[in-house]
This record gives structure tokens, sequence and C-alpha cells, in this order.
């Protein structure tokens, strides 16, 4: 039912890359820069990456985001155990005048 | 340093209004260059923007088509701080409910949430 559609789960080792997708449409991410939120139960959602790949102060270099099309990724390279939560993807949509998020990616460290 | 600070009733019956405020610190209601925004997260339906308030030479607010009939959000300049009021509400209504500051041109976020209010529609 969310507009912008992430795979619902990820998994990896310590120190593995791991890699989420976000796909949209034109009204949405063709058009307008992506956010990447990490979520953990019961807390505020936390800003990860805005305008497709920047950093807010304090979030490590090891996520990363990148944009193509109507999609966007995020990375999460040199995976820890702390990196065990939701993530999810972002925009605004020009055509539903509004934003619009994705499901969510459960990413867990094995 | 934004913070955000929610507060409002945790359980609500069918067919009443909800209500529920976000203090702001570190920012003004007021700033012409944010927005305020109300979310909320269901297992039902993920995350689902509501609404903003926002100032720009008068107060604008936008709501999401979903709730457009039911919804006021609505800014306190004497507080510095924004309600929403969600009326005949539903059990599907049923939600944590954030609010949000909505910043930048061009490169829009949502950088700084509330804690999140788990409201509950229940007789």
């Amino acid at each position: 039912q969310s507009v912008l559609t992430q795979s619902p789960s990820a998994s990896g080792t310590p120190g593995q890359r791991v890699t989420i997708s976000c796909s949209g449409s034109s009204s949405n991410i063709g058009t307008n820069t992506v956010n990447w939120y990490l979520h953990l139960p019961g807390t505020a959602p936390k800003l990860l990456i805005y305008g497709n790949y920047q950093r807010p102060s304090g979030v490590p270099d090891r996520f990363s985001g990148s944009k193509s099309g109507t999609s966007a990724s995020l990375a999460i390279s040199g995976l820890q155990s702390e990196d065990e939560a939701d993530y999810y993807c972002a925009t605004w949509d020009d055509s539903l005048n509004g934003w619009v998020f994705g499901g969510g990616t459960d990413v867990t460290v094995l | 340093q934004v913070q955000l600070q929610q507060s409002g009733p945790g359980l609500v019956k069918p067919s009443q209004t909800l209500s529920l405020t976000c203090a702001i610190s570190g920012d003004s209601v007021s700033s012409n260059s944010a927005a305020w925004t109300w979310i909320r997260q269901s297992p039902s339906r993920g995350l689902e923007w509501l609404g903003r308030t926002y100032w720009k030479s008068r107060w604008y607010n936008d709501y999401a088509v979903s709730v457009k009939s039911r919804i006021t959000i609505n800014p306190d300049t004497s507080k510095n701080q924004f309600s929403l009021q969600l009326s005949s509400v539903t059990p599907e209504d049923t939600a944590v409910y954030y609010c949000a500051r909505e910043k930048g041109f061009g490169v829009l976020r949502l950088d700084y949430w509330g804690q999140g209010t788990l409201v509950t529609v229940s007789s």
C-alpha cells in the first residue's frame, strides 16, 4: 500500500555491505530528492540521508545514498550490529502534493 | 538543536476528535523556512503523511486527500507549537502519530521528529 516500494528485508554479516532499494515514479523520485531514515521501535525516525546522498552532521560515512531515474538506493558498508533497524525512504510527490514513504526494509545483522 | 515534544491523550473513543500538540524548541513555528507536519504509522498503512502548516507572509495548510475532510492543523504562535485535530475517528485511525519539521527548498527533508504518540481508537 506504500507509494514507494522497498524490499521488506535485507541481511548481512558484520563488516559486509548491504544495499536497500526504493522504487517510485516520475511524480516522486523522478522529480524530487530522496531521504532515508533509520527507525527503531519506540523511537523517533532518524534522518540518515537527504538530497539523495547528503549526510546530516553526525551520520557515519558508512551510510551512502544514490538515485537514478525513479529509483534510489541506500548502502550500508562495514555493517555493524547497531545497524539492525528498519530503514525507510521518503520523498515529496508532486501529484499527491504530499510526502510519500516506502514500506520499510528490516535490516538484520547475522 | 531543534526538539519537538508531543502531548495528548493515548485513547480516543470512536466518532470523537483526536487532538495532539507538538511543542517546538530551537526553532519558531513562524519560521519562513520550515513547515510543521504530522505523520502517522500503523501496521496496515505504514508511514502516512497527514498534513502541514507553514508561514509565508500568511499561514498555509496542506492536507493529505485521505483525511482532508477531517483534519485541522493549527499553529499557536503564543506557545510556539502546533496542533493536530482529526475528527470522527474510527479504529482505522489507531496509529503512532509523529510531528516533524520539514526543511529546505528543492532539497526537502523531514529532519527533526517528535517522540511519537500511540493513539488507540476504542470504546
